[in-house]
């Protein structure tokens, strides 16, 4: 059974950095052809793709948030982090995690996601 | 960066046909996959690839896609398909690859 469920602060302050965790079970990210990405979602707003990786080397970022993000993975403790800088108000949203496997473009299986607060 | 647009929300009686529509530019010339998303619930995917069904999603649920316009079609619909649905493209023209629409809000009467 593929299941992902990420963790992390459920409150930063503005400014700070934010390091979320995407635990996974029922796949390998040793597998090269398992994908992960990041995806986030204001309160009552559209979906917004973040990052995804790959492999070690195969990683991309959304080119508005490209300067503030990093993704990385932990295969033997199968987690992938992402980090995002400077923390602001609008960053406010429900985080997910999700599967893509490499050669198809669409993401299989979400995790549950975490709400993100942003305040002083 | 490619946009979809979906309309904000579409109402439909139980029993009644949904459809909704993600609009981009040729969007025919692209995959189109569909997720529903339950308050406080995490999107789930009930069509890909345009109109493909994982397991477990019911044949109530079919999507087709034709030059600006993709849609997803619920028959048959029933209290449990209220939700939030959302479509996405992959875009290898730019540097955004994975593009979600605006999303609709589908209520049943």
């Amino acid at each position: 059974q593929v299941t992902l469920k990420e963790s992390g602060p459920v409150l930063v302050k503005p400014t700070e950095t934010l390091t979320l965790t995407c635990t996974v079970s029922g796949f390998s990210l040793s597998n090269v052809r398992m994908g992960v990405s990041w995806i986030r979602q204001p309160p009552g707003k559209a979906l917004e793709w973040l990052a995804h990786i790959l492999s070690i080397d195969e990683k991309s970022y959304s080119p508005s948030l490209k300067s503030r993000l990093t993704i990385s993975k932990d295969t033997s403790k199968s987690q992938v982090v992402l980090t995002m800088t400077n923390m602001e108000a609008v960053d406010i949203g429900t985080y997910y995690c999700a599967r893509i496997i490499d050669g198809y473009d669409h993401f299989d299986y979400w995790g549950q996601g975490t709400l993100v607060t942003v305040s002083s | 960066s490619y946009v979809l647009t979906q309309p904000p929300s579409v109402s439909v009686a139980p029993g009644q046909t949904a459809r909704i529509t993600c609009g981009g530019n040729n969007i025919e010339s692209k995959s189109v996959h569909w997720y529903q998303q339950k308050p406080g619930q995490a999107p789930v995917l009930v069509v890909y690839d345009d109109s493909d069904r994982p397991s477990g999603i019911p044949e109530r649920f079919s999507g087709s896609n034709s030059g600006n316009t993709a849609t997803l079609t619920i028959s048959r619909v029933e209290a449990g398909d209220e939700a939030d649905y959302h479509c996405q493209v992959w875009d290898s023209s730019s540097g955004h690859p994975y593009v979600f629409g605006t999303g609709t809000k589908v209520t049943v009467l």
